[in-house]
């Protein structure tokens, strides 16, 4: 079963508008969160990560919202430009207490920002 | 640093054959680990290694995959006997700690057995 899900396979945005990519968790012994970009014949790279610790992390044009209660996070990017067009990865990582040590990952959401 | 090496970037074999990717972290990352990329699951990690030790093996799918690291820069995957279920694209990360920070990811081995 999925303990990380990103139920929007794929998402269209125009550029300059916001894009809203989500996630959802089902552990609760999750407490850290990263989202991972990936072209195309490349390796996912690192963009954005939040502690359990905070509701909100902001980074230039990107910033991750938590929701502990929810158990669901969302990335957002603004302006959205065409460069961005990848699929984001939604990972998340147990507290270092619980023994274990490894990223879940989601399923990917393809965003497509058209010019 | 050149980051992450995989090799080869794609391998295409026939079924039964085995098969060996290949990885070099990053130097100084003293974790590695090894996920598999497939449309229905997304991004999967098979096994990781902190200081060339196992640590956790439970992702690995079968007893025909198996991964070792004899030193610090480098590790493999081997898959034999090799299944058409079995392709996907396999993905080697390093980092500097297991927990918190990122992970460096290389380019990833796209396999295809046929």
């Amino acid at each position: 079963d999925q303990q990380v899900k990103q139920n929007s396979p794929s998402l269209s945005v125009q550029e300059g508008r916001i894009s809203i990519l989500n996630c959802d968790y089902t552990n609760s012994m999750f407490d850290y969160f990263l989202w991972y970009k990936k072209y195309p014949a490349e390796g996912p790279t690192f963009l954005i990560s939040i502690s359990s610790i905070k509701d909100k992390n902001e980074d230039g044009r990107f910033t991750v919202f938590l929701n502990k209660s929810a158990k669901h996070l969302s990335l957002h990017i603004v302006p959205s430009q065409p460069g961005d067009s990848a699929v984001y990865f939604c990972a998340a990582n147990p507290r270092a207490d619980s023994g274990t040590y490894k990223y879940i990952f989601g399923t990917g959401t393809r965003l497509k920002v058209l010019a | 640093d050149a980051g992450v090496i995989q090799s080869p970037r794609h391998e295409v074999t026939e079924m039964g054959q085995e098969v060996t990717l290949r990885c070099k972290p990053i130097s100084g990352h003293n974790s590695l680990f090894w996920y598999r990329q497939t449309m229905m699951r997304g991004l999967e990690l098979l096994i990781y290694f902190n200081n060339n030790v196992p640590i956790d093996d439970s992702g690995m799918p079968e007893d025909r995959f198996s991964a070792k690291m004899p030193n610090a820069s480098f590790s493999t995957l081997k898959i034999q006997p090799s299944e058409p279920r079995d392709s996907a694209v396999y993905f080697c990360a390093s980092s500097l700690a297991l927990t918190g920070g990122d992970y460096t990811f290389g380019s990833g081995t796209r396999l295809t057995v046929v």
